[in-house]
């Protein structure tokens, strides 16, 4: 069955570390998102992909980066990881053609300390 | 700005009620609405959609209405059971947009045996 995995699935980092939380999918859907989750915020979008060598900002892109080499992999890389980046980061992807239905990973549960 | 919202942030219920969560958006764009479920330490989960020339959708148990009049949309959720309880979101999109829904902050039913 296609799936999107993520990982680590819990990590816990310094403050001004780098950090890579990886997002694999097996769906072959051109469309990948990155989100964080956080109490009294809901889902917000940091950034998202429409296919290889795509990427674009979201809502909450500052201190975030991503790359898309392929269509199976989105990794999100924090480059100096401060504590408001505590969060829970979720990773999905949609279809080209069904705007909106979207796939989401299990999660990724980041402390920053 | 433009942004969907959840009336209620609780909903507790007895097993076997019914349930029905509420959502208010007002974007007037939006043409495309999807409500998803995410248990406890998992990723959103896609439960149904219906699209604005829609007002009412069924499902296996759930049924989606859409008052585009009142910009309000239902999730009703028939005989719950204690496996229903989650945070459910509603989302908005429209489909001669970007596939990058606008998330609500979430209900969280509780479903009492």
């Amino acid at each position: 069955d296609a799936e999107i995995t993520q990982s680590p699935r819990h990590k816990i980092t310094e403050t001004g570390r780098q950090v890579t939380l990886a997002c694999h999918q097996t769906w072959n859907h051109n469309n990948m998102f990155w989100y964080r989750q956080d109490l009294g915020h809901g889902l917000r979008l940091i950034h998202y992909s429409y296919g290889v060598q795509d990427t674009n900002k979201g809502e909450v892109s500052d201190g975030y980066s991503v790359s898309r080499s392929n269509t199976e992999d989105l990794p999100l890389t924090l480059e100096s990881a401060a504590s408001s980046q505590t969060s829970v980061y979720f990773c999905a992807t949609a279809t080209s053609g069904r705007a909106g239905e979207q796939f989401f990973g299990p999660g990724t549960r980041l402390t920053v300390l | 700005g433009e942004s969907v919202g959840l009336h209620l942030p609780t909903l507790s219920v007895q097993e076997g009620d019914n349930s029905i969560i509420n959502c208010a958006y007002s974007n007037s764009a939006s043409d495309y609405f999807i409500w998803y479920k995410q248990e406890s330490g998992k990723g959103p989960q896609f439960i149904i959609d219906i699209r604005s020339n829609m007002d009412k959708r069924q499902g296996q148990r759930v049924t989606v209405l859409l008052n585009k009049t009142v910009k309000h949309l239902s999730l009703q959720i028939a005989a719950t059971q204690p496996g229903d309880s989650a945070v459910y979101f509603c989302a908005e999109n429209s489909t001669g947009g970007s596939y990058i829904p606008t998330f609500g902050r979430g209900t969280s039913l509780i479903v009492h045996p």
